[in-house]
């Protein structure tokens, strides 16, 4: 299976600390995606990384890529209550058309 | 507004019973999926759609059954067949061109009673 498998499962923080999670995945990729889910709702896109990529920002959010060792990092800084949610990487298959999903990092930031 | 909508929200079913669960998209997008979660993990893919009228079985298929007969639509049957269908159901559109991300609908949350 190339589903990707996000670590630690669940990561509790206080508010205006910074967050870490990863993701490894296990065969060739073209891009690999984080995304976001409060609970009980649908996925929301956060940040896309290319293969040829090797880190990417997008306001408070860092995400780096590293192809050799098959593993990303999602890196949110100055982390607030509204940021608690389950967070997932997605890699895609060669042809673009289907993507695996992790089981996710529950992130809880507490005020 | 564009968007990916999902109904019902919520869904009870008898066992034996096929129930139908609904998936609509304004983004013009060609590609459309459908995902099943279950409590504390992560998506599954059930089947997805590349262009009206084609679609392929996903890694659970089983139990499950879809149409595209409009771009717009991708409705999923959930069969008596499938023998544990108590889950979230998530629908999600994508346009094509390679890098593009996925659009999802806010779920529909099916109980077998």
């Amino acid at each position: 299976s190339q589903q990707g498998e996000e670590d630690p499962q669940a990561l509790s923080i206080q508010e205006g600390e910074n967050a870490t999670m990863n993701c490894s995945y296990k065969t060739s990729i073209n891009n690999l995606q984080w995304y976001r889910q409060n609970s009980g709702r649908g996925l929301v896109h956060l940040i896309l990384i290319r293969s040829n990529e090797r880190e990417k920002h997008s306001g408070r959010l860092r995400v780096t890529l590293d192809t050799s060792k098959k593993s990303s990092s999602l890196l949110i800084t100055a982390s607030r209550a509204a940021d608690t949610a389950s967070y997932f990487c997605a890699t895609d298959a060669e042809n673009f058309n289907k993507f695996y999903f992790g089981s996710g990092t529950k992130l809880n930031v507490k005020p | 507004d564009g968007g990916i909508t999902q109904s019902p929200k919520y869904l009870f079913r008898k066992e034996g019973q096929n129930v139908t669960l609904s998936c609509e998209q304004n983004l013009n997008h060609d590609a459309m999926y459908w995902y099943r979660q279950d409590p504390g993990q992560g998506l599954r893919l059930i089947y997805y759609s590349q262009i009206v009228n084609d679609f392929q079985k996903g890694d659970i298929a089983e139990g499950y059954s879809v149409s595209r007969e409009k771009k717009e639509s991708f409705p999923l049957t959930v069969t008596s067949a499938q023998k544990n269908p108590t889950a979230f159901y998530l629908c999600a559109s994508r346009g094509t061109g390679g890098h593009n991300e996925q659009f999802f609908g806010p779920g529909t949350r099916l109980t077998v009673l």
